[in-house]
């Protein structure tokens, strides 16, 4: 069974921490994604990454990072942990093409308090 | 940016009952997508649809895309409490690699 593995389902940091959420798929697959899910505002893009050490900034990117240091593993860096960024975070892998469609992680939920 | 507006946000209805959800942009999308969200859980893809006019059956659930692929629409027959959860339909559009996702529809199905 294909699959994209979330490190954490409930993680609580305080603010000011430096948090590592990891994403690590079997897929093979070439893009990877990181959203934050929070209601009323739907799934909201962070970041993501086409390729091994490549990544993009999505429509949210400010206080996070990414690396992607191999193919299978996607890691979603809060550099200084505030309040607002207390979310459902999820994890995405996808083949290239129109056609395919994102294979989802379990998410964290991140409370930062 | 491409939005995708979904309808109606939320929707309560008794076992047994027909409904119909609706996704629309003014954009053109190569493809679109459906998933269905559980809680505490990731989306899970449903359908991928390309072609305008498009429809597509999944057991109960009927998807359509739009003759302009400007929009989509699921219809799910004799719902059941099993088809719970929130709705998100996923436009592709000028990106390869990205997904523009509509805010969803929560469908709640009582027994």
């Amino acid at each position: 069974d294909v699959k994209v593995t979330q490190s954490s389902r409930y993680l609580v940091k305080r603010t000011g921490e430096k948090v590592f959420l990891e994403c690590v798929q079997d897929m093979d697959h070439e893009n990877m994604f990181w959203y934050r899910q929070d209601p009323g505002l739907g799934l909201r893009l962070i970041y993501f990454s086409y390729d091994v050490k490549m990544k993009e900034k999505g429509d949210i990117p400010e206080g996070y990072s990414v690396s992607r240091e191999k193919k299978e593993r996607f890691s979603l860096i809060l550099e200084s942990a505030s309040t607002n960024q207390t979310s459902m975070y999820l994890c995405a892998s996808s083949a290239p093409g129109s056609a395919y469609g994102y294979t989802f992680g379990s998410g964290t939920r991140l409370t930062v308090v | 940016t491409q939005l995708l507006e979904q309808s109606p946000q939320f929707l309560s209805i008794q076992e047994g009952e027909n409904l119909t959800v609706y996704c629309n942009s003014s954009s053109v999308f190569s493809s679109l997508q459906w998933y269905r969200q559980e809680p505490g859980e990731g989306p899970v893809l449903l359908v991928t649809v390309v072609t305008g006019g498009e429809v597509k059956k999944l057991k109960r659930l009927t998807f359509q895309f739009g003759d302009a692929r400007k929009d989509s629409s699921l219809h799910i027959t004799a719902a059941q409490p099993g088809d719970t959860g929130l709705y998100l339909c996923a436009g592709r559009g000028g990106s390869n690699y990205k997904l523009t996702f509509g805010k969803g529809t929560l469908l709640t199905v009582n027994p």
